[in-house]
């Protein structure tokens, strides 16, 4: 049964970088079975996808947040990581990662979500 | 690509809940359902338009036709109480997952 959590400073100060790590057990990133993702929500509103990576290091990322973002992963220690830059008090959510099924890209692991507030 | 989801579906404990997912010839695509109880992840309870993971109670049921997905709940339980969202992956874009608005269901 594969387990994520994710782990990272619960507030950041705007125009700083929001950097959070995901630890996977119980299944090994890379496998190449699946890839591994990032999806926040904002508090009392729907689920928004940040963007995935494959173990060989291939990203893809939410077009709206693009500019901003870094997903890297780590296969030694079994992570991956998100780092978005520049954020304000709209980047204020509760961060989930996940495990994504590579076929038809549906997410069938999350973890317990955490929440990373932006204010000064 | 943008997924359109009635905000809130209300139902009697023992019905038949039916929350809807429209999109541009979203049967084409994959879609899959999400259950999201207050406080807790998210937790996939239809994937593939109709297929359900290990676990899931066979109450949930998925079709996928036109422009219209549609998840069903039959014989609703109160456990059930949750919001509810539909997904695809937006092949025709640069692998974009789309998430849609959400389905608050309410069991009366």
């Amino acid at each position: 049964q594969v387990q994520l959590q994710a782990s990272g400073p619960g507030l950041v100060k705007p125009s700083q970088t929001l950097s959070l790590t995901c630890t996977v057990s119980g299944d090994s990133i890379s496998s190449g079975r699946y890839y591994w993702s990032w999806v926040r929500q904002h508090p009392g509103k729907g689920l928004e996808w940040i963007g995935y990576i494959y173990y060989s290091g291939s990203t893809y990322y939410n077009p709206s947040l693009k500019s901003r973002l870094s997903i890297s992963v780590h296969t030694s220690e079994n992570q991956f990581s998100l780092a978005l830059r520049s954020v304000t008090a709209a980047d204020t959510a509760v961060y989930y990662c996940a495990r994504v099924i590579t076929s038809t890209h549906f997410f069938d692991s999350w973890g317990q979500g955490t929440l990373v507030t932006v204010s000064s | 690509y943008v997924l359109t989801q009635s905000p809130s579906v209300s139902v009697a404990p023992g019905q038949t809940a039916s929350i809807t997912c429209e999109g541009n010839n979203i049967g084409r695509k994959s879609l899959h359902w999400y259950q999201q109880k207050p406080g807790q992840a998210p937790v996939l309870v239809v994937y593939d338009d109709d297929d359900r993971p290990s676990g899931i109670p066979e109450r949930f049921s998925g079709s996928n036709s036109g422009n219209t997905a549609t998840l069903t709940i039959s014989r609703v339980e109160a456990g059930d109480e949750a919001d509810y969202y539909c997904q695809v992956w937006d092949y025709s874009s640069d692998h974009d997952v789309v998430f849609g608005g959400g389905t608050k269901l309410t069991v009366l």
